[in-house]
């Protein structure tokens, strides 16, 4: 068990660019949530997929974030037409059993938007 | 409104003393489940400590317990015999009954406490 993985680690980009971010869960965890965080501020809530369902999205998620499951393991997040404001730590989570089990983090991506 | 308040931007303690970090929620849901994360500089969230919001005992891992006042509703970090490795960003989370039932899970943070440990 190696843990929640993401890539890159790093991401500068300049702004009107496309972004993808990767993210593999710990094996046997069904759900993955994606998180964004800001200098100084505690995680927001993006979305969650149970397997490959893309159960629930922030309003937080504009038309320009998508992301995917589609094998009910990795993830991906893309941003479309990058802004300044998007720059943040992205943070991708793991949980397997009930809701309130413990969310596994990953170590994040962190994008600069020039 | 603000679901998860930590009041105590940065806290500093002494090294092998106690130190409490602060944090309290708002709900209306008779079930949740309250978390607690260590974010050292490298950024990664750790988890420390879970309380449920029918447990009856506080919980305790280690070095971490969890002052549980449900009528306050607050669910305040304790972290005994402090370590210089405990420095780190703290964040207290929150996920809520309607999350448990439709197995969302989805958690609520706080803007979370720096804590210091000084030798």
């Amino acid at each position: 068990d190696t843990g929640v993985s993401q890539d890159p680690r790093h991401k500068i980009t300049k702004r009107g660019q496309n972004v993808t971010f990767r993210c593999d869960p710990i094996s046997e965890h069904n759900r993955l949530y994606w998180y964004r965080q800001t200098l100084g501020q505690g995680p927001e809530f993006l979305t969650y997929f149970q397997n490959e369902a893309q159960l629930e999205k922030s309003r937080l998620l504009s038309d320009r974030f998508s992301a995917e499951r589609p094998k009910g393991s990795f993830s991906t997040l893309e941003i479309q037409r990058t802004e300044q404001g998007d720059s943040a730590m992205y943070l991708c989570a793991s949980s397997f059993g009930p809701a309130t089990d413990t969310q596994y983090f990953g170590p994040g991506t962190r994008l600069t938007v020039l | 409104a603000q679901k998860i308040t930590q009041t105590q931007p940065g806290m500093f303690v002494q090294e092998k003393e106690a130190v409490t970090l602060d944090c309290t929620y708002d709900t209306s849901d008779q079930s949740y489940g309250l978390f607690w994360y260590k974010q050292p500089s490298s950024g990664e969230m750790i988890f420390l400590i879970y309380q449920g919001s029918y447990d009856e005992q506080n919980a305790t891992e280690g070095r971490y317990s969890l002052n549980f006042q449900k009528a306050r509703k607050s669910a305040n970090l304790v972290i005994s015999a402090s370590q210089l490795g405990d420095s780190a960003m703290y964040f207290c989370a929150m996920r809520e009954g309607q999350a448990v039932y439709t197995n969302a899970g989805k958690s609520t943070f706080g803007d979370g406490t720096t804590l210091t440990v000084k030798p």
